[in-house]
This record gives structure tokens, sequence and C-alpha cells, in this order.
């Protein structure tokens, strides 16, 4: 596609509940981040994909949370049993390559959670 | 550790006037990137620039341009002219390198620009 794609816009969920969070990055994009926004905070690196693998889940706040990509493509964000401080604006964003002299990721508009 | 500090929150100006966006940053490594990006109402965020922790040489492109004074460890953003369409949310954020395969970007806080017509 044209740009990074984010869904749902918008999800409204009960504490409790699973939720998945998709990102559909730039097509031939081999990387591939997702980051969380808090209200007043800044942006928060959760986890990033080099394909279909994942070097870093250093930012992966609990083992509530997970993520996979496939294809080297769309990458899916879970969130089990949410919690109320789980409420954020979950961001995604892809980069061509990891070369050096490219360090210009493209975002998406975001995934905007609320747990009830 | 890394740190970003944006210290002003919220910033509001009249059009045509000029901005400066501060950014202070903590690091131990030696050679780093900075970064800054926009954050327009529609949420997605918009690369502005990258700059490497070894080129001091400020930058200026159009109305836009940045001061990078590695002594301070600042590095902070002026818009010349402001329009109406520079009202955004502004993040700074850095990025080690010490080795291949640190991918993870640390953003400050943000500052909320608003140009008032």
């Amino acid at each position: 596609g044209a740009g990074v794609s984010q869904s749902p816009s918008n999800k409204v969920t009960e504490k409790g509940k699973d939720v998945e969070l998709r990102c559909d990055p730039i097509s031939g994009h081999t990387a591939l981040y997702w980051y969380r926004q808090s209200l007043g905070q800044g942006l928060e690196f959760l986890i990033y994909f080099q394909g279909n693998s994942a070097p870093d889940k250093s930012g992966l706040p609990s083992d509530r949370f997970s993520a996979e990509r496939t294809g080297g493509s769309v990458s899916t964000l879970t969130i089990q049993r949410t919690q109320q401080e789980d409420s954020a604006v979950y961001l995604c964003a892809s980069r061509k390559t990891l070369d050096r002299s490219n360090e210009k990721l493209f975002f998406g508009s975001g995934t905007q959670l609320s747990v009830l | 550790a890394q740190k970003v500090t944006q210290a002003q929150t919220e910033i509001s100006v009249v059009e045509k006037e000029d901005v400066t966006l501060d950014c202070v940053y903590e690091t131990r490594d030696t050679t780093y990137y900075l970064f800054w990006y926009k954050q327009p109402p529609s949420g997605e965020l918009v690369f502005l620039i990258r700059r490497n922790s070894f080129d001091e040489q400020n930058e200026i492109s159009g109305r836009y341009s940045w001061n990078f004074q590695k002594s301070t460890s600042s590095f902070n953003f002026t818009i010349t002219a402001s329009q109406v369409v520079d009202s955004a949310v502004y993040f700074c954020a850095l990025k080690g390198w010490r080795n291949f395969g640190n991918e993870k970007l640390t953003f400050g806080t943000g500052t909320r620009l608003t140009i008032i017509p």
C-alpha cells in the first residue's frame, strides 16, 4: 500500500479481554516496529521485526504482550487479559531496510486502545 | 541509559513568528543519531531530519533549521515565519549506535506547537 495501515483505528474493550492490533507495512519494507504512546508520554519502543524475526523484544511490558509477523509483511500485536494501564495509542512503523544510510521510519496513524 | 528531554510541553505563537523547540539528550554512546518527527492531528508521525553525532554542521531546510550543539547535548529545532500548518506535536528522538541491531529509538515527551492565525 501507499502507507502504513493499522486496524482498527479505535478499539474499546473490557478489562480482562484479549485484543489484536494489526499493522500492514509499506510493501517491500523489511523492518517493522511497534511503539506505544500513552497520554502525556513520549513514544515507548515495544518490539521490532526484521523479516519475520524479532531481534529485540525488550520493550514488551509484560508476558501479556506478544507480536508476530508473517510473510515478512503483516504484523499482529496481541494483548492478553487487558488492563486499564494498557490504554494507549499503539503505533506501527516500517522501514525499507536496516541500512544505516536510511533511518527514516514511516508511521501509521495508530490504534487507540481504551480498556474500560 | 538514554534520555531525551523536551522541557516545553506546549508552545503557542502567532502566525509568522519564529519559534524554537528545545531538545536535550543524554547518552553514553560515542556515536548516535538524533531525529525530529512531526505528529499532526492525523496521528501519523512524519520524519523531519536525522543527524549523526559526528556531524555538527547545522542544517536548514526551507523554513526549518536545526542547531546541534554536542557540547551542551542539545538538538534544537527552529521554525521561521511559522504557519498554521506547522501546528502539531513535535518529537525529538535518539538512537545509539553501539552495534548493528540496535533499533530502539528513545523519544522525548513531545512539544505541542499551536500557531495562532
